[in-house]
């Protein structure tokens, strides 16, 4: 089976950085998404690795260890749109030997002035 | 961009009614998935598809099953609805390049009450 720990919760502060963590435990592992679910909506796609490092993709950044089974992800200068949960997903291979992927349960971020 | 379209945003059946939860993408992607959410539990797999006819069991697929007839569309059935089932349920999609899923596309969710 799989395993996926991150925050459940988190504040931080308009302007500042936050990094959210992800570890997880799982066999055939295979690559590692994050995700932006605002409250009442459809989660939507932020980054993927596979490879172990960082991914920056503007204001946000995602970083991968596969030997530690962990990523994070960073998000600079916050805005209060940024306030909404954020989900880490991994994708390992299923039984079928298909790949399936499996979410870790959201961390909440909330934003304040 | 790409259109996840589901049946309804929201239902409300009766315990033991058969339910059929639809689900429509327009980007001819081979993989389509049903999630559960719940507080606290988060996104959890109920059923996959790769291919037209073909599925496979997630994480959590009793009490449900799946059809799918073409490959656009990919169906949930709950075959005896139970207030347990009492949750909002998401479609995603995405592509299959090789045997590599790649992202996923979520529709709007139906949030589901059985009573």
């Amino acid at each position: 089976g799989q395993n996926i720990d991150q925050p459940t919760e988190m504040t931080a502060t308009e302007g500042a950085i936050v990094q959210i963590n992800c570890t997880y435990q799982t066999s055939g592992f295979n690559g590692l998404f994050w995700y932006q679910q605002h409250a009442g909506e459809a989660p939507t796609f932020l980054s993927y690795n596979v490879l172990d490092g960082l991914e920056e993709k503007g204001r946000f950044s995602s970083f991968l260890s596969r030997s530690k089974g962990y990523s994070y992800l960073l998000l600079k200068e916050l805005q209060m749109k940024d306030s909404a949960s954020y989900l880490c997903a991994v994708r390992v291979l299923s039984s079928g030997g298909y790949q399936k992927v499996t979410f870790g349960i959201g961390t909440k971020l909330q934003v304040i002035p | 961009d790409v259109k996840v379209t589901q049946s309804s945003r929201y239902l409300v059946k009766r315990t033991g009614e058969k339910v059929f939860l639809e689900c429509v993408q327009d980007m001819d992607h081979e993989n389509m998935f049903w999630y559960r959410q719940d507080p606290g539990l988060g996104l959890r797999l109920i059923y996959f598809s790769y291919d037209v006819k073909m599925k496979e069991k997630g994480d959590i697929p009793e009490g449900y099953s799946v059809s799918r007839e073409k490959k656009e569309r990919f169906s949930l059935i709950l075959e005896s609805a139970s207030t347990n089932q009492t949750s909002m349920y998401l479609c995603a999609s995405s592509a299959l390049r090789g045997q590599i899923a790649y992202e996923q596309y979520f529709g709007p969710g139906t949030r589901l009450t059985v009573t």
